[in-house]
């Protein structure tokens, strides 16, 4: 059975401070990881999606790499700024019956101004 | 991309009623799904809703308590049903064009059960 774990659980860091966000997942059998960023009282904003063969992806200040043999992807965050302060969750698709997403615990993120 | 819309925002709603959760998307998705979120935890998959058919249910969870319809490729609805406070949660759908796409999320609907 696939889980995924984040890693802080939670992060306060100040303004311009470059972060770095843990996940990993327990069975390397994936199609893709997706990073996704929630916003309190809101759904989920789609940051990153890594396919499997990718090994990381880049949009302005985010970075995700993804190591599926070793179970694990971080999401780097340059620069950090107060309006980064969310919930970060990276989900892995599998298919199992059907394909699926399975998500992580989340990092809630504290940026200090 | 897709702009995902639900309907109601927010509930609160007696023990032992039912409440249907509209979910609708401005464009034609593959895959739609639903996923309950409760205080404090991340996202759990319900159900896939596939159109046309049955959903797709996830362990722990039935047809019985949580009935989808998908009748077409832009909408579905959940309906949480003979509720308790134990189902007070954030309700959110999400779609996608399929497997290996990006997946949209709506806004969540977030129920309260008294």
């Amino acid at each position: 059975k696939q889980e995924v774990t984040q890693i802080p659980a939670a992060l306060s860091v100040p303004e311009g401070e470059n972060l770095v966000l843990n996940c990993s997942f327990t069975d390397s059998a994936i199609y893709n990881l997706q990073w996704f960023r929630q916003d309190p009282g809101k759904g989920l904003t789609s940051l990153l999606l890594i396919q499997s063969s990718q090994r990381e992806q880049t949009s302005g200040r985010l970075n995700a790499s993804l190591d599926k043999s070793s179970g694990r992807s971080t999401l780097y965050i340059a620069a950090s700024q107060p309006g980064d302060s969310a919930t970060y969750l990276c989900a892995v698709e599998v298919a199992s019956g059907t394909y699926k997403y399975i998500f992580g615990t989340g990092t809630r993120l504290k940026v200090l101004a | 991309s897709a702009v995902i819309s639900q309907k109601p925002s927010r509930d609160i709603c007696q023990r032992g009623t039912s409440l249907t959760i509209q979910c609708q998307v401005d464009s034609q998705v593959t895959m739609m799904f639903w996923y309950r979120q409760q205080p404090g935890q991340s996202l759990t998959l319900i159900a896939t809703a596939n159109q046309g058919s049955e959903a797709t249910y996830e362990s722990g969870f039935v047809i019985d308590k949580f009935p989808i319809s998908r009748p077409n490729l832009t909408f579905s609805t959940l309906t949480v049903s003979n509720m308790s406070p134990e189902d007070s949660s954030i309700y959110l759908c999400s779609g996608g064009t399929g497997p290996q796409e990006t997946q949209y999320f709506g806004p969540g609907t977030r129920l309260l059960v008294l």
